[in-house]
């Protein structure tokens, strides 16, 4: 049974482009959350999926963008990108219950030059 | 303002001695408190997740404590091994929809040397 799986791994972009970033959940988890994670920093909330719907959302401005798919699977979207948008994305899934554990992907790590 | 402190910020101990995590917060309303070990360059793993009744909760060596009235939570490894070496994260949930609004902690760096 694979975990939550997130791709690409790495990526270069520069200045002002934009990114997407893909996840797919556990099997049986239809939540998908989306957290920003600074060098030495616990993760940054971005947004949360269910049902194909954002149900939550952090401080982040409406540069980051989500989408859920039916099959669960989520993308995560950054326009005009920052040099301080350069992060460990994590995705992470669970089922919709308030004390289930959050299931974590290895991320994607994103560099802006 | 919701917010977690994790102490001491990094920590070096020799292997096969025991350490103490410490996390604070000031999360309400609360609804449950979670540990989690990121080994680097990987995401977090969940160690142990606790509610308001639960006192103590052991997950192998790893044992956490939660005291809902003075708002702190601990983390005590026994016996550290090599593997240890990670950073260990306090994530408190906050009621108010269905999953609750979770706030991370930055974390301690545990480095576990032979």
């Amino acid at each position: 049974d694979a975990g939550v799986t997130q791709s690409p791994t790495h990526l270069i972009k520069t200045r002002g482009q934009q990114v997407t970033l893909r996840c797919s959940p556990k099997s049986g988890h239809d939540t998908v959350s989306w957290y920003q994670q600074a060098l030495g920093q616990g993760p940054q909330f971005i947004f949360q999926y269910y049902e194909e719907e954002e149900r939550q959302r952090g401080n982040f401005p409406d540069r980051f963008s989500g989408h859920q798919y039916p099959n669960y699977s989520s993308e995560l979207n950054v326009n005009a990108l920052l040099l301080g948008d350069s992060a460990l994305y994590l995705c992470a899934s669970s089922p919709d219950t308030r004390d289930s554990p959050l299931h974590f992907g290895n991320g994607t790590r994103l560099t802006v030059t | 303002k919701n917010q977690v402190e994790q102490s001491p910020q990094s920590l070096i101990i020799l292997e096969g001695k025991n350490c103490t995590l410490q996390c604070n917060y000031t999360v309400s309303p609360f609804s449950n408190l979670r540990w989690y070990k990121q080994d680097t360059g990987r995401g977090p793993v969940s160690l142990t997740i606790m509610t308001f009744s639960e006192n103590t909760k052991s997950n192998g060596r790893y044992t956490a404590t939660l005291d809902a009235d003075t708002k702190q939570s601990s983390l005590h490894i026994t016996a550290s091994q090599l593997s240890d070496s990670a950073s260990y994260i306090c994530v408190v949930s906050a009621r108010g929809s269905t999953l609750g609004r979770l706030y991370f902690g930055r974390g301690t760096q545990l480095t576990v040397w032979p």
